[in-house]
């Protein structure tokens, strides 16, 4: 159990259009599911947690309005990248946990968002 | 803020055991976790420690936490080329919403 799945996993848009990536939880529920980016040969960085029903929370540097989160179920969050630029490609990974202060936290496969 | 660090690479022949270590700052760490990567996808859970343990032993896989020096390592037993990839150490703090901060990564490249 404990599968999460992304759409698409693979991307191309042109500079100032929008992009919307889904997050799944296949087999679980996900009260919480975070967004990560990813850049080549670095580590992960969050960018922002969702619980179901609520708006997310930013880190810090995150652009609330460029990135829009939407986590309307528990078993679905949205990231849509608004008015894509270059400097957004890249590599970004969900992952979704059941809940609790400690669960673990399931990563989906990853969207690589490329911007020309 | 937490800082979480890993050597960036490690380079092994099969059949030999792989050691990848990681030290933390968090001292309310509550899990540590190792994750792998291979190329192109996503994380993979490999296996985590509750901070209260010294040691996870998981088939191959061997967990080691020392919490006073916030050193935690994963050891890999008769390493296989299949067990290229990159792998992430990571911790909860335990700061409410589960969040996880990530080490840098160290990529392992089995030699056959």
């Amino acid at each position: 159990g404990a599968v999460v799945s992304q759409h698409p996993s693979r991307v191309i848009c042109k500079s100032g259009t929008s992009v919307k990536i889904e997050c799944r939880s296949l087999d679980f529920q996900a009260t919480t599911m975070f967004w990560y980016r990813q850049f080549p040969k670095q580590s992960l960085m969050l960018m922002a947690t969702s619980n179901e029903g609520s708006k997310a929370t930013y880190e810090q540097g995150v652009e609330k309005d460029k990135f829009l989160i939407n986590h309307a179920s528990l078993t679905l969050s949205t990231l849509t990248v608004t008015s894509a630029h270059p400097e957004d490609s890249s590599f970004y990974i969900c992952s979704a946990s059941r809940g609790g202060s400690l669960d673990t936290q399931y990563f989906g496969p990853g969207t690589r968002l490329t911007v020309l | 803020g937490e800082d979480v660090e890993q050597s960036l690479f490690l380079s092994v022949r099969e059949g030999d055991s792989s050691v990848i270590n990681c030290t933390y700052t968090d001292s309310s760490s509550t899990y540590l976790y190792w994750y792998k990567q291979e190329p192109g996808a996503g994380l993979q859970l490999l296996t985590y420690i509750f901070s209260n343990m010294d040691m996870k032993q998981d088939q191959r896989l061997t967990v080691l936490l020392n919490k006073k020096d916030k050193h935690l390592s994963l050891r890999i037993a008769d390493t296989q080329t299949g067990d290229s990839a990159i792998y992430f150490c990571a911790e909860n703090n335990s700061g409410g919403y589960q969040k996880v901060t990530f080490g840098t990564g160290t990529k392992l490249q089995v030699i056959p």
